[in-house]
């Protein structure tokens, strides 16, 4: 079965600081999928990045960087200059390439005060 | 515009009674899913359909069931045998030969 870790449960910070999530992931499967999805207050889920477990190139969008490490099962997310829009929860998933199935971990709440 | 509408945004129902969310696509996607979340817990998948006319169970099947008739509908009914259903449900889509799947607003259900 596939588990997804996120050890942080809240993070708060200082507009303009740099934050970064951890997601650890565990699966016996080679080939998967992991994502990274932001809930703000409204409750929708809304979805940032997806990346295959065979490519391991590292990837900025704007001021959202991921790194994936295979050799240390982790897909860390990183916010770049966080501003307080970027207050909410963050889910890391991961799914197989069988049926798509998402297995979230518990998600981490980052504050962003002014 | 297109989308996955979930209504109604909030419910309230009577402990015993059985109850119905409605999640409505017109995205044309082929697979629709249904999540729970708990205060502090990740999403869990109670149901999903790849396809009309065919569903399978999630990790948290007991006490929910569901149907999947046309394309763009996936209704969830809360059954009085699930023991605990205050929850706030999460209804998604995807589409053929995608990997990421794309989610409504929610229904926050109540029960008292």
């Amino acid at each position: 079965a596939q588990k997804v870790t996120q050890a942080q449960t809240e993070i708060s910070v200082v507009e303009k600081e740099d934050v970064t999530l951890d997601c650890v992931y565990e699966t016996r499967d080679t080939t998967y999928y992991l994502f990274w999805y932001k809930q703000p207050p409204s409750g929708e889920l809304v979805f940032l990045i997806r990346r295959n477990s065979f490519d391991e190139q590292n990837e900025i969008s704007g001021r959202y960087s991921w790194n994936f490490q295979k050799s240390t099962s982790s897909f860390n997310f990183t916010i770049t200059a966080s501003q307080v829009v970027d207050s909410a929860v963050y889910f890391c998933a991961h799914a197989l390439s069988n049926d798509y199935k998402l297995s979230f971990g518990a998600g981490t709440t980052v504050t962003v005060r002014a | 515009d297109g989308g996955i509408t979930q209504s109604p945004k909030y419910l309230f129902r009577k402990e015993g009674q059985n109850v119905t969310l409605s999640c409505e696509q017109n995205l044309n996607h082929d697979a629709m899913y249904w999540y729970r979340q708990d205060p502090g817990q990740g999403l869990r998948l109670i149901y999903y359909s790849q396809i009309v006319n065919d569903f399978q169970k999630g990790d948290i099947a007991e006490g929910y069931s569901v149907s999947r008739e046309k394309k763009e509908s996936f209704p969830l009914t809360v059954t009085s045998a699930q023991k605990n259903p205050t929850a706030f449900y999460l209804c998604a889509s995807r589409p053929h030969l995608r990997t990421e799947a794309f989610f409504g607003q929610g229904t926050r259900l109540t029960v008292v």
